[in-house]
């Protein structure tokens, strides 16, 4: 089973930040929390990865809370193309596969 | 990131027949992974292929129904045997490069069973 928690969908208007959350209650010291996101009818995209530290790039920011029991994606200027379901996966990175959960559907609208 | 090129993107096929899946990949991987994606749902692992051994199967999933070959570091096939209706999903393969964190997805093969 899936070990995160996530909405089952969140809207938010283009341009504005998109923020969605991910409950990991039961995470374990050496997994790290992952985001892929699935557009319609494609395969799985690579968002971002963390451990302990927030991250970014050039796709999102990761915020993780200090317990690391949850934590949050944010896309700060979200466009019609980041219509999605965005799911949050914990992991060990060496040798595992992901176990997806249900994701969060994100519509986007102008 | 490595490349993943999926055959075929899309079938429709009779029920009772059987279709082989292909997965190739640009550069050489350890870990090759295949997901099944029911109409609407989450994705679900299939199998774990390791090449030189057998594929490992999650629960739910059989070899006899879903044989798995990997002949090399670069190319894996999966077969759906005798299939049914229910059978109609996306299968995809995700590919964990040596050394990457992150693991890298195929566009997926959509199979309709008729």
């Amino acid at each position: 089973d899936a070990k995160t928690t996530q909405p089952p969908s969140m809207d938010c208007a283009e341009g504005r930040a998109a923020n969605l959350p991910c409950n990991h209650s039961t995470i374990s010291g050496n997994e790290y929390v992952y985001w892929y996101r699935q557009i319609h009818s494609q395969g799985p995209q690579y968002i971002i990865h963390g451990l302990k530290n927030n991250e970014t790039n050039e796709m999102a920011s990761l915020i993780i809370t200090e317990d690391r029991k949850s934590s949050t994606l944010i896309l700060p200027h979200a466009t019609l193309r980041d219509t999605a379901v965005y799911y949050c996966i914990v992991r060990v990175p060496a040798g595992t596969a992901l176990i997806f959960g249900k994701g969060t559907t994100l519509s986007v609208s102008s | 990131s490595a490349v993943i090129s999926q055959k075929p993107s899309r079938d429709i096929c009779q029920r009772g027949t059987s279709l082989t899946i292909q997965c190739q990949v640009d550069s050489q991987v350890t870990m090759m992974f295949w997901y099944r994606q029911q109409p609407g749902q989450s994705l679900t692992l299939i199998a774990t292929a390791n090449q030189g051994s057998e594929a490992t199967y999650e629960s739910g999933f059989v070899i006899d129904k879903f044989p798995i070959s990997r002949p090399n570091l670069t190319f894996s096939t999966l077969t759906v045997s005798n299939m049914s209706p229910e059978d109609s999903s996306i299968y995809l393969c995700s590919v964990a490069p040596s050394g990457a964190n992150v693991l890298t997805f195929g566009a997926g093969s959509r199979l309709t069973v008729l």
